[in-house]
């Protein structure tokens, strides 16, 4: 079975500043999709980013780009240029490709505090 | 689009009453999940539908809980009698299933308190 992992339960980051969030992920899958949902107060998923496992290229989204280790089954989260509103919870999340699995399996979440 | 639509955004209900959530997905979706959110538990997947037809439902924690979708804009996620330990935000989220990456759309929650 897979399983998603943030080892990161909070971080904080100064405005403007620089921060990167880790995920680690365990599966015998060749292909499949990563994800990054991020969760503010309001409770709204919100996806933010998303990598296909097939394509080398990093994923970017303006200032959210991710780092993609696929031997190293590393998908790492980077926000450039932190702003007040990325404050949030931080969801990583693997999902099987193809095939009629359509399960979003979830990391535990990384709370983000942005300092003014 | 409306986005994913559910009610009521709040409940609170005393132990041993039935509790109906309701969502309403993205017009043209063909995929249904409910999730269940917990401080202890993170997010889990309860159940998901395809076409309205219940595919995994291994997420579901027991008898007391049951989900339907009898038509492709509606779903609900019953939980009879209810129980303090189901406190919670549910989520409930949508995808098109031939979209290249199955994205979900999650509705804004639904925070249940059992007292």
């Amino acid at each position: 079975a897979q399983t998603v992992t943030q080892s990161q339960p909070e971080m904080s980051v100064q405005e403007a500043e620089t921060v990167t969030l880790s995920c680690t992920y365990d599966t015998s899958e060749s292909d499949y999709y990563l994800f990054w949902y991020k969760q503010p107060p309001s409770r709204q998923m919100i996806l933010v980013i998303r990598q296909e496992a097939y394509k080398q290229q990093n994923a970017t989204e303006n200032r959210f780009s991710v780092n993609f280790q696929k031997a190293a089954k590393s998908f790492s989260l980077k926000i450039s240029d932190s702003q007040l509103g990325d404050a949030a919870m931080y969801f990583c999340a693997y999902r099987t490709y193809g095939g009629a699995t359509n399960k979003l399996i979830f990391g535990t979440g990384t709370l983000l505090a942005v300092q003014p | 689009d409306a986005g994913v639509i559910q009610s009521p955004r709040h409940e609170v209900t005393e132990m041993g009453q039935e509790v109906t959530l309701r969502c309403k997905p993205i017009s043209g979706h063909d995929y249904l999940f409910w999730y269940r959110q917990t401080m202890m538990r993170g997010l889990e997947l309860l159940i998901y539908f395809n076409n309205n037809v219940p595919i995994d439902d291994s997420g579901m924690p027991e008898d007391r809980f049951s989900a339907k979708m009898p038509n492709a804009s509606f779903s609900t996620l019953k939980i009879q009698p209810s129980e303090p330990r189901d406190s919670a935000v549910y989520f409930c989220a949508s995808s098109l299933g031939d979209s290249y990456s199955y994205e979900q759309y999650f509705g804004p929650g639904t925070r249940l308190t059992v007292t």
